[in-house]
């Protein structure tokens, strides 16, 4: 069972535009989720994390956007540079599972010159 | 990041085989994690150690066991492999305790069962 549904699965973007990925999650209980980066080759490695009580969080030019009531969340890439080109995870998780995460199918970005 | 490893980094083994693959890490952290990654599929929890003494099953644990032989090290294995055992595994580390939910991953290791 599948609780954390990922979409696309594979995104191309040029450069200097704006990549949006997409996640849908099942458990209402989950109170944390983050969104991890992985370049061929690597380990995935933690880009930005949100926690429920709040609509929003930015870094830099990555954004979360978590709606709550519609159990969706989502990863905005503003300024895309070929550098970003990489495979992304949404991730939930709640806190009686001790930290254990749940990961979506991953998107494969790929962010043209 | 250098403070998991994982060994060896690539291995291709044959059907029936006993493989073992193994983790270290240098964070003193308290949890370790087993994933392995396929395409389309995302990363999937096999098995998960919040200290040496509690070792628990992921979603897709048959086939596979694994061992805590210190809070550093953690161990995953696959007693007879299948080739559909193929894939890419990474160990991940966290500091619970402390309260973080962040895992630190290491670099993976690409198994091939022929």
């Amino acid at each position: 069972q599948q609780q954390v549904k990922q979409s696309p699965q594979s995104l191309i973007v040029q450069k200097g535009g704006i990549s949006i990925i997409n996640c849908a999650y099942e458990n209402t209980a989950f109170d944390y989720f983050p969104w991890y980066q992985q370049f061929p080759g690597k380990g995935p490695a933690l880009l930005i994390a949100i926690r429920p009580d709040v609509s929003e969080k930015k870094e830099g030019r990555f954004t979360i956007s978590f709606n709550k009531s519609a159990k969706q969340f989502s990863l905005h890439i503003m300024d895309s540079q070929p550098g970003d080109s990489a495979t992304y995870f949404c991730a939930a998780s709640h806190g009686n599972q001790g930290g254990k995460l749940i990961f979506g199918q991953g998107t494969e970005l790929s962010v043209k010159p | 990041d250098a403070d998991v490893t994982q060994t060896p980094r690539n291995r291709i083994t044959k059907t029936g085989k006993r493989i073992m693959l193994e983790c270290s890490q240098t964070k003193g952290h308290d949890r370790m994690y087993w994933y392995r990654q396929d395409p389309g599929l995302g990363l999937r929890l096999i098995y998960y150690s919040f200290d040496v003494k509690d070792i628990n099953k992921g979603e897709i644990s048959d086939g596979y066991s694994v061992s805590r032989q210190a809070q550093a090290k953690f161990s995953l294995s696959l007693e007879s492999a299948i080739p559909n055992q193929t894939a890419l595994y990474f160990c991940a580390t966290s500091d619970f305790l402390a309260g973080g939910y962040e895992q630190f991953f290491g670099p993976g290791t690409r198994l091939t069962v022929l």
